[in-house]
């Protein structure tokens, strides 16, 4: 099973907007809606920000939204804060009964 | 309030086993499905397995699929990750995580996490 695919690094400056992608296939993203995605900051657990695609957590800022095109699936940051510089991981379910990773976006705030 | 605390993790040579555990309170343990996601040092996050809230099914990455195993004990609210075989390779920081689905047989995303456990595989 291949890890999903997301771009190293992506940057923006305070309030801008930013897209990280997660590309699949027909057999995780693309087959199933059950995309999520998490927030590491250096040295701590990762966090929950994104669920089924578009669900997001309660106490997660309404700036983090997701959606999926394909076999693509999107997190779109809004209104970018300092606090959002930190690395950002999608994961899906798969055909094989499993989950799996994407390599990781690192987000820096210019 | 969720609590995940790993523990077990250390130095262990290359073919050797180490089990760890994951103790949890704040919610009820018999209703959620555990996951285990390793993170080497540097790298990326990776999926090692889950388990249904009774403990009657589990799934593994191919990566530890045969080598590990992955119990628990709803009279201890505690997960377990034992590990046979281990190499290098397996060198990582090692997180407990609640499944998000509650009652679900199947793993679909990770909602708690703990603070995590390092384990290294050296001689």
């Amino acid at each position: 099973q291949s890890a999903l695919t997301q771009p190293a690094s992506v940057s923006g400056s305070p309030g801008q907007s930013i897209t990280i992608s997660c590309t699949g296939t027909s057999r995780d993203v693309g087959g199933y809606n059950y995309v999520s995605w998490y927030q590491q900051h250096p040295g701590t657990a990762p966090k929950l920000m994104i669920f089924d695609v578009t669900n997001r957590p309660s106490g997660v800022s309404e700036r983090f939204s997701g959606s999926k095109s394909g076999n693509t699936a999107s997190l779109t940051i809004s209104g970018l804060q300092a606090d959002d510089e930190a690395d950002y991981y999608c994961t899906s379910y798969t055909y094989f009964t499993t989950l799996v990773f994407g390599g990781g976006t690192k987000v820096t705030v210019l | 309030q969720v609590q995940l605390v790993e523990s077990g993790g250390g130095v262990v040579q290359p073919g050797g086993s180490l089990r760890l555990s994951c103790a949890a309170s704040g919610f009820t343990f018999s209703r959620c499905g555990m996951h285990w996601v390793r993170q080497a040092p540097g790298k990326g996050l990776e999926w090692v397995g889950f388990i249904r809230f009774d403990g009657n099914n589990q799934y593994y990455a191919d990566s530890v699929k045969g080598r590990f195993i992955i119990s628990r004990d709803n009279s201890k609210n505690t997960v377990y990750l034992q590990m046979n075989g281990l190499r290098v390779e397996d060198t990582a920081v090692f997180y407990c995580a609640t499944e998000g689905q509650i009652g679900t047989s199947l793993p679909y995303y990770f909602d708690d996490w703990g603070q995590g456990t390092l384990v290294t595989v050296s001689s």
